[in-house]
């Protein structure tokens, strides 16, 4: 059974500071892996999508790595802003054969960025 | 339509009422899934959709709770009998497979209250 942790569970940073949230999962045999933002009380917006055969993708001041031997994938936060105070998750997405497609989340990272 | 839509915003009910919920996923997706997120967690995996049949339903906690997708668009997430453990962020996405990348696509959510 695939189980995905988000390290730490939350995270207190000064305006302008880059950072670094990372997420680990115990089945390697993943299709893709997603990272989303959650507001409170709100539903996940998509940030950043990898695909197994691939190693990082970028979106603006985002950036997310995929290491699928070792389990981890990290996204990277450049020069934080108080708007990029949200939840952030972490979920795998497995084979139709192993987990019928569905994605595994991770409890998320806290972050909340100081002015 | 434009994105994943999910009625009521909000549904306050009392014990052992019953309720549904309401998902419109984006249009030509033929994947569905519903997700439960309780306060400080993680979304958990409830039951999938390819089309009209559920391909997966082993997260439904027990038998009150039921989701159909009659014509392969609408789907509606059915709970009998609530009770106060219920109360949650209830989270629809939707995906098309033929996209490739399997990325999946939320909607603001549906909160549940049970008193």
């Amino acid at each position: 059974k695939q189980e995905v942790t988000q390290i730490p569970a939350a995270l207190s940073v000064p305006e302008g500071e880059n950072l670094v949230l990372n997420c680990s999962f115990t089945d390697s045999a993943i299709y893709n892996l997603q990272w989303f933002r959650q507001d409170p009380g709100k539903g996940l917006t998509s940030l950043l999508l990898i695909q197994s055969s691939q190693r990082e993708q970028t979106s603006g001041r985002l950036n997310a790595s995929l290491d699928k031997s070792s389990g981890r994938s990290t996204l990277y936060i450049a020069a934080s802003q108080p708007g990029d105070s949200a939840t952030y998750l972490c979920a795998v997405k497995g084979f139709r054969e192993t987990s019928g497609s569905r994605l595994t989340f991770g409890e998320g990272t806290q972050l909340t960025v100081n002015p | 339509g434009a994105g994943v839509s999910q009625t009521p915003s909000n549904k306050v009910t009392e014990k052992g009422k019953y309720v549904e919920l309401r998902c419109d996923p984006i249009s030509g997706h033929t994947a569905l899934y519903w997700y439960r997120q309780s306060l400080g967690q993680g979304p958990e995996f409830l039951i999938y959709f390819q089309g009209t049949g559920a391909a997966d339903d082993s997260g439904l906690p027990n038998d009150r709770f039921f989701a159909v997708r009659p014509e392969g668009s609408v789907s509606t997430l059915k709970i009998q009998r609530t009770e106060r453990g219920d109360s949650a962020m209830y989270l629809c996405a939707s995906s098309s497979p033929t996209s490739g990348t399997g990325e999946l696509f939320f909607g603001e959510g549906s909160r549940l209250t049970v008193l």
